[in-house]
């Protein structure tokens, strides 16, 4: 079954660190780029961060670098989010998509999500 | 300007047709891919590449460009369209990524 599975969503305090996977299932996970996107209360997507096919390049939006990491494990299939230094804003539902290319780059399978609640 | 700017909310009489904008320069760059998210429900890609809808993804949905405005168009909406949608492009830099402001759809 194609499919991806967040897990590691909680709550944290501000300040504190979280680490969020992605199992990915039912497809070649070694020849596709993966990405996170967030969604906040109230607030529409929001890009946050990229890993290569093959892990060599990284890419973070601009609200997170410096404080999240992506990262993957081509034996486990799993990509991550290493997320330090939290905020509160950064408060949010975490999900990873696939991508992949047809003209240009699109989105084409997404997890469930995983809730992110930063709060004292 | 790597922002994507769109209606923030649109209604449309079952049946009827709807469009959505997703205006920004990197449109004049990208293709644009369209996705639809419901309550509670992770996003799903409606339209992508060359204006191109994945299978299963109804023909009522289709999109088109022109200059730096990307448009989905709904022809006939449905009850089950009733979602949030947004455009998504690279953004100038080539390897960024940024969501349009989304626009929730209300089907009358």
């Amino acid at each position: 079954q194609v499919q991806l599975v967040e897990s590691g969503g909680g709550v944290v305090q501000p300040g504190g660190s979280l680490r969020l996977s992605c199992a990915a299932s039912g497809f070649t996970f070694s020849n596709f780029g993966m990405h996170w996107v967030r969604r906040a209360p109230g607030k529409g997507l929001e890009w946050v961060a990229v890993i290569s096919y093959d892990g060599s390049n990284k890419y973070y939006a601009d609200s997170v670098k410096g404080r999240f990491t992506i990262s993957r494990d081509m034996s486990k299939s799993t990509v991550f989010l290493q997320m330090n230094s939290l905020r509160a804003d950064d408060s949010a539902v975490y999900y990873c998509a696939k991508d992949n290319w047809n003209y240009d780059w699109y989105f084409d399978l997404w997890g469930r999500g995983t809730l992110v609640t930063v709060s004292s | 300007s790597s922002e994507l700017t769109q209606e923030p909310a649109v209604s449309v009489a079952l049946g009827q047709t709807v469009r959505i904008t997703c205006q920004g320069d990197i449109v004049r760059s990208y293709y644009v891919s369209w996705y639809q998210q419901k309550a509670g429900q992770a996003p799903v890609v409606v339209i992508y590449g060359k204006d191109i809808r994945p299978s299963g993804i109804p023909d009522r949905f289709s999109g088109s460009s022109s200059g730096d405005t990307a448009s989905l168009t709904l022809t006939g909406a449905q009850a089950e369209d009733e979602a949030d949608y947004y455009c998504n492009s690279r953004d100038s830099s080539g390897h960024h990524y940024v969501f349009g402001t989304g626009t929730k759809v209300t089907v009358l």
